[in-house]
């Protein structure tokens, strides 16, 4: 079974410029997770999809980051205009709706640099 | 306060010793708790959930004590390819709260 993928692996922008990152989540896994790690800081919620609707995101920096996760599989990230503080991994991970212990995989991350 | 707290270490140990490590959470509700491993530059990998009665894999012990709300992992007979970082994650309406990590070295 594939795991969580992630597009891209890295990405290196200009303060001001638009990017947008994908998560490909495990196949029939109904929740969507984006995290983010900063520089020397710990792993932090960004937000939760239950298929196509936000559950949850609370823990989206600002209104420059939109989320979204049309037709409930793949989800984007976009950050637009990125600033220097955006720079650092993000996560994307899933997990199945149905499970009781709400266990979350993790794909590999896109690593952001904004200069 | 951080949400979760982690014993930062870094551990340093031979081949074949015993370590452990713990964490304490601030927040009473968490429903779930977990441990994940994350290797240099890599993403988190569920190494194991952590039940109220305790819970062995393997070589690994978890213990979960919610009155006091600390979480231990502990080590047998550790292998080189137990180097990782540990991350103690508690669980709350399926937001995940992440300690900073507890860094783990095993030595020949």
């Amino acid at each position: 079974e594939a795991g969580v993928t992630q597009f891209p692996s890295h990405s290196v922008i200009e303060k001001g410029q638009t990017v947008t990152l994908r998560c490909d989540p495990i196949s029939g896994h109904d929740n969507l997770y984006w995290y983010r790690r900063v520089m020397g800081k710990e792993i932090k919620f960004l937000l939760h999809f239950v298929k196509e609707s936000k559950q949850d995101e609370s823990g989206m920096p600002n209104n420059r980051f939109l989320a979204e996760r049309t037709g409930g599989t793949y989800s984007t990230l976009k950050v637009q205009p990125a600033e220097l503080e955006d720079s650092g991994v993000y996560f994307c991970a899933s997990s199945q709706f149905t499970s009781g212990r709400r266990e979350q995989y993790f794909g590999p991350g896109t690593r952001l640099t904004v200069t | 306060r951080k949400e979760v707290e982690q014993d930062p270490g870094p551990f340093n140990v031979p081949e074949g010793a015993t370590v452990a490590f713990n964490c304490t959470y601030s927040n009473s509700a968490s429903q779930s708790f977990f441990w994940y491993r994350q290797d240099c530059r890599k993403e988190p990998k569920l190494l194991m959930s952590v039940y109220s009665s305790g819970n062995e894999d393997g070589r690994f012990t978890a213990q979960l004590n919610r009155a006091s709300q600390y979480i231990s992992l502990l080590i047998r007979d550790s292998k080189l390819s137990d180097s990782a970082t540990y991350l103690c994650v508690v669980n709350l309406d399926y937001k995940l709260s992440f300690g900073a990590g507890t860094t783990v070295t095993v030595r020949a």
